[in-house]
């Protein structure tokens, strides 16, 4: 089976610049989070989703950040503009809600670099 | 005071040792429990999971939960240098949603 997949896998941009990242979830699943990990922070949660409705972004760091599922099976999360700061590993994950405690499945991430 | 906190860290225990690993998180109405291994440059990946009171055991692994401490730990029996990683405590306070620990890195020497 495939797992949560993420595209790119690493990103590297210049200030300024908008960032599309991408994730797909397992298949089935009806929860989607986007998480941010750097060493200052940790692992942060930014959103996420429930039957493809956002339910909670109290984690975006502001409006620069953006995040859509358009469908179950689809997620972006847009940063317009990027800023250094941003650089960090994101993730993706994804959950069978009400299921083994509501495990949370990972993606690779994807890291990303503004210079 | 974080939501769930954990010793940092590093860890270090000869192989064969016990690793124990701790976590403590604030909210009372936290209801599951989870324990991720982080390699590093790669995704967490769960080791297992706790929702009541008590141990559960899973091949060299134990979790056990006292929620009127509001404490989790992880246990790894016989522990081996693939098992280092950092660690990582998550708490469902909310259907579905985890708040994470900082994590524990665990180093097992040969």
């Amino acid at each position: 089976d495939a797992g949560v997949i993420q595209s790119p896998r690493h990103e590297v941009t210049e200030m300024g610049q908008e960032v599309t990242l991408r994730c797909k979830p397992i298949s089935g699943h009806n929860s989607l989070f986007w998480y941010r990990q750097t060493m200052m922070r940790g692992l942060e949660l930014l959103i996420y989703f429930n039957n493809n409705v956002p339910i909670d972004d109290s984690g975006m760091p502001e409006d620069r950040f953006s995040a859509k599922m358009p469908n179950a099976s689809f997620s972006t999360l847009k940063i317009q503009p990027s800023e250094p700061r941003d650089s960090a590993v994101y993730f993706c994950a994804s959950s069978l809600a009400g299921t083994g405690g509501d495990t949370q499945y990972f993606g690779p991430g994807t890291r990303l670099t503004v210079l | 005071q974080k939501e769930v906190e954990q010793n940092s860290g590093p860890l270090s225990v000869p192989e064969g040792a016990i690793a124990s690993l701790n976590c403590t998180y604030s909210d009372r109405g936290s209801q599951s429990f989870f324990w991720y291994r982080q390699y590093s440059g790669k995704s967490p990946e769960l080791i297992m999971f706790i929702y009541s009171n008590g141990d559960k055991e899973d091949g060299r692994f134990t979790a056990q939960l006292n929620k009127a401490s509001q404490y989790v730990s992880l246990l790894i029996r016989d522990s081996q240098p693939s098992d280092s990683a950092t660690y990582l405590c998550a708490v469902n306070t909310n259907a579905g949603k985890s708040t994470f620990g900082d994590g524990t890195t665990l180093t097992v020497k040969p």
